[in-house]
């Protein structure tokens, strides 16, 4: 598999359940993000890992845990989520050596929360 | 706060046109980065064309051009010859070199190219 890749796609969760979202990249970037794409709102950036530790975390609610066992992986752990959680999320790596490349995303993963 | 705006949710262009998308942000700082992306429908959002601020060279990429005028803090996307292909969400996104991590996006335009 080459670029960033998220798995699954699609996800429909109950808002007791706990399930967790996967992103892999196979670019050697040293960081990684986690966005939640809605309709009509901006892309709103959640979480980011430089070298394997959390740089930003932009005021998630703690129902959102991430995880980055290594810099290849990135993981969001969900549970006890709310309707208003459903929407696309977004992984994405970069390379961050002093200047600012582009970002490569994955594919997302479709969260429906009932 | 820093705020990136596109005003226009959707437009339309007819095959082998030329449509321009506007993007406009808000920031106090000097040295930043800014880009366009393109999100096919149902595909991986890819990166169209990217402008460092302290350039004064407007960037392009073969049919896709950028009108970057720092003073009014604007940074429109140009395509040329449009194609179907080219239908897509383009978000326009914007970074300070400031040492954040933290990109930030416009609303984006949703562009349907007409056969």
């Amino acid at each position: 598999e080459t670029g960033v890749t998220q798995t699954p796609r699609h996800l429909v969760m109950g808002m007791t359940n706990k399930k967790s979202l996967k992103c892999e990249q196979h670019l050697g970037h040293n960081a990684m993000y986690w966005y939640k794409q809605s309709a009509k709102k901006p892309l709103e950036l959640m979480f980011v890992y430089s070298l394997e530790e959390r740089v930003e975390n932009n005021s998630v609610p703690s129902r959102f845990s991430p995880e980055c066992p290594n810099s290849s992986h990135l993981f969001l752990h969900l549970h006890t989520l709310q309707p208003e959680d459903s929407a696309l999320y977004l992984c994405a790596s970069s390379q961050v050596d002093g200047s600012y490349n582009e970002q490569f995303f994955g594919p997302g993963t479709r969260l429906t929360v009932l | 706060a820093q705020t990136v705006t596109q005003s226009q949710p959707e437009m339309s262009v007819q095959e082998a046109e030329t449509v321009t998308l506007s993007c406009t942000y808000d920031t106090s700082e000097n040295n930043y980065y800014l880009f366009w992306y393109k999100q096919p429908p149902s595909r991986q959002m890819i990166l169209v064309i990217r402008q460092e601020a302290y350039k004064q060279q407007n960037a392009t990429e073969n049919r896709f051009s950028v009108n970057f005028q720092k003073a009014a803090k604007s940074f429109s996307l140009k395509i040329s010859d449009s194609q179907l292909g080219d239908t897509a969400m383009y978000f326009c996104a914007f970074i300070p070199t400031s040492g954040t991590y933290k990109y930030i996006f416009g609303t984006g335009t949703r562009l349907k190219v007409l056969a």
